[in-house]
């Protein structure tokens, strides 16, 4: 199947700093990539589609101006926290999509915010 | 919006069998997706049914009844490596972005030696 990378897989720091956080296709051309947020033991939550070439669509109640994505190529998505704080420590998952069936997940990034 | 229900909690012995389902309510459908995930881990892909019926892929199996709004995820010949949470989500067709996903809160399956 489709690979999915993400990078880093662990993250620390501290409060008010900035995040970045990169989902990867490794073996396929994503034009479309999704950004999801997980709390310990509670459901994936969809936070934007990002589309290469153009804006990302953000989900309702996602700041778009909190969480920047920018889709510069057709295998790479990024994902930066701005100013981040305690309550945004959780497991951020990329994912892409190959056909219009199946979406293919990375390993997650584990943030935590101190 | 989208709400999906699924069991909170299974648990079973080795060697058994066990169903989780899953009903849905969304604005569009598109299809039903199953995905597992151990603990700390990524989800990954188990199944998709875009029509109704039956979908089998080795030791599992998923279902669908769209007129119902609901589906089903099946684990034969269980093993203690499927323990895991296991998440049914739905495509939506709700505008011109197809893809997106929407997922239910999750089952943890135990599985007893």
């Amino acid at each position: 199947g489709a690979v999915v990378s993400q990078h880093p897989s662990r993250v620390i720091c501290k409060s008010g700093t900035s995040v970045k956080i990169e989902c990867r296709s490794l073996d396929f051309q994503a034009t479309t990539m999704f950004w999801y947020r997980q709390f310990p033991k509670q459901s994936l939550m969809l936070m934007a589609t990002s589309n290469e070439g153009s804006k990302a669509t953000y989900e309702q109640g996602v700041e778009k101006d909190k969480f920047l994505i920018n889709h510069a190529s057709l295998t790479l998505s990024t994902l930066t926290v701005t100013s981040a704080h305690p309550e945004d420590s959780s497991f951020y998952i990329c994912s892409a999509g190959q056909g219009t069936d199946t979406q293919y997940f990375g390993p997650g990034t584990r943030l935590t915010v101190l | 919006g989208q709400s999906l229900e699924q069991p909170s909690e299974v648990t079973a012995v080795e060697g058994a069998i066990v169903q989780i389902n899953c009903t849905y309510q969304t604005s569009g459908f598109y299809g039903l997706s199953w995905y597992q995930q151990h603990d700390g881990g990524a989800p990954t892909f188990l199944s998709y049914n875009a029509l109704d019926g039956l979908e089998e892929t080795g030791r599992f199996s998923s279902f669908l009844s769209r007129s119902d709004s609901y589906g089903y995820l099946l684990l034969q010949e269980l093993q203690m490596k499927d323990s895991a949470s296991y998440f049914c989500a739905v495509r939506d067709t709700r505008g011109s972005t197809l893809g997106r996903l929407y997922f239910g809160r999750g089952t943890q399956l135990t599985v007893w030696p």
